[in-house]
């Protein structure tokens, strides 16, 4: 199966600060999507986004399919954007996901 | 629209039982996918369906699991019998064409 890989494993920052989250994966794929898995584990979908950049919010995506990457940005964090950030991949209907991105922010 | 239900939310069974864990997908999605996150494996996935069909059973990790989608509004995951490591949150989620998936609330099973 397709191999993805997030970065960093762990993230903490400060109420306000920006990240960015990294998601790498290991073949063609026609199909990326960004979740967030709050504190009470509940997924949330946050981007379909195959390629080209969307952005809902303070959040933002971009997917540069040909290099095999994806980057979620998250400007002025709150403390409500903690919990567990993953990226899945498919090619045809099979998702793979990464092993996600565990963000703390701290007031 | 209710989003992807599933029951029971929480599930405490002695090593044996039998589980039965139920989902009722978003009305027109036409796929569904079984889960199962632990911390040492992450996000798995189980199986799924299309259209009702189960397309891909390969990542049902034994001969105790088993799923079944008797219509388009309703699937089971089954573990029969269980075993301590069978202990998960299972999520089912949807999708119309595979293409945005919205997962349920998942069902946290403990296997003592």
């Amino acid at each position: 199966g397709i191999q993805v890989e997030q970065s960093p494993p762990d993230l903490i920052l400060q109420e306000g600060a920006n990240s960015t989250l990294r998601c790498n994966f290991s073949d063609s794929v026609n199909n990326l999507q960004w979740f967030h898995q709050n504190p009470w584990g509940q997924l949330i979908n946050l981007f379909y986004i195959p390629s080209g950049t969307k952005q809902n919010g303070r959040l933002s995506a971009t997917t540069v399919a040909t290099e095999r990457y994806s980057l979620l940005y998250i400007s002025s964090s709150q403390t409500t954007d903690s919990g567990v950030y993953f990226c899945a991949v498919a090619t045809g209907n099979q998702f793979y996901f990464g092993t996600g991105t565990s963000l703390t922010v701290i007031p | 629209d209710a989003g992807v239900i599933q029951s029971p939310r929480h599930e405490v069974t002695e090593m044996g039982q039998e589980v039965t864990l139920r989902c009722k997908p978003i009305s027109g999605h036409d796929y569904l996918f079984w889960y199962r996150q632990t911390m040492m494996r992450g996000l798995e996935l189980l199986i799924y369906f299309n259209n009702n069909v189960p397309i891909d059973d390969s990542g049902m990790p034994e001969d105790r699991f088993s799923a079944k989608m008797p219509n388009a509004s309703f699937s089971t995951l089954k573990i029969q019998p269980s075993e301590p490591r069978d202990s998960a949150v299972y999520f089912c989620a949807c999708g119309a064409g595979a293409n945005v998936l919205t997962f349920g609330a998942g069902s946290r099973l403990t296997v003592l």
